[in-house]
């Protein structure tokens, strides 16, 4: 069962326009989302995160939107730039303080010049 | 320092040797973590320490022993694996494993095990 769902596996678009990932979560306990992007071969790099207290949060180029009732959230880059092909992975952490986070299947980002 | 280091970068390894990945991080956090990531597909927990004790095993098979030695240092004993073991191995760490902490993840090990 698979509680945090990128149902995009690939989103392309051109330089200097809007890039909107989604993601969604079937579990209702999760409060703490994050987002992070990953290059070939290198670790994830952990990009901008989320409390379900807020219902969007901003860090330059990079917002993410959370809407609760619709377990749903988005990451919106804009303007978008090359540098920013990657694979895109939203992850929601798990209740209970263990540290454990669900991640999704990932989003792969090409941004056209 | 934010960052996370592991060595060796890469790694290429028979079916009977015995090999250690080491990972450290001088954040002064209190958590760090191991996963293992095949390609295109999300990172995969298999360990998880909380101030130098082991808080999760996810079932992981006893071919990977992991140690915590210190605060800083955390390592991955490798013994008898197999050829679907190949992966990147990624280490991470936080502020501790609070509900509400980013993770931050080292470049990786490239394990290749023939």
């Amino acid at each position: 069962d698979q509680q945090v769902k990128q149902n995009s596996p690939s989103l392309s678009v051109q330089e200097g326009r809007i890039s909107i990932l989604n993601c969604d979560y079937t579990n209702s306990m999760f409060d703490y989302f994050l987002w992070y992007k990953k290059y070939p071969a290198e670790g994830p790099t952990f990009l901008i995160s989320i409390s379900s207290i807020k219902d969007k949060n901003e860090d330059g180029r990079f917002t993410v939107f959370l809407n609760k009732s619709a377990k749903h959230l988005s990451l919106h880059i804009v303007p978008s730039q090359p540098g920013d092909s990657a694979v895109y992975f939203c992850a929601a952490s798990s209740p209970g303080n263990t540290g454990k986070l669900i991640f999704g299947q990932g989003t792969t980002l090409q941004v056209k010049p | 320092d934010t960052e996370v280091t592991q060595t060796p970068k890469h790694l290429v390894m028979g079916m009977t040797n015995k090999k250690s990945l080491k990972c450290e991080q001088h954040m002064g956090h209190r958590a760090m973590y191991w996963y293992k990531q095949k390609a295109k597909k999300p990172p995969e927990l298999m360990f998880v320490y909380s101030y130098e004790k082991l808080s999760i095993n996810e079932s992981v098979p006893s071919r990977f022993s992991p140690e915590c030695p210190n605060s800083s240092l955390l390592n991955l004993h490798l013994h008898a694996l197999q050829p679907e073991d190949s992966a990147l191995y990624l280490c991470a760490s936080s502020q501790d494993a609070g509900s509400y902490n980013e993770q931050f993840f080292g470049p990786g090990t490239r394990l290749t095990v023939l």
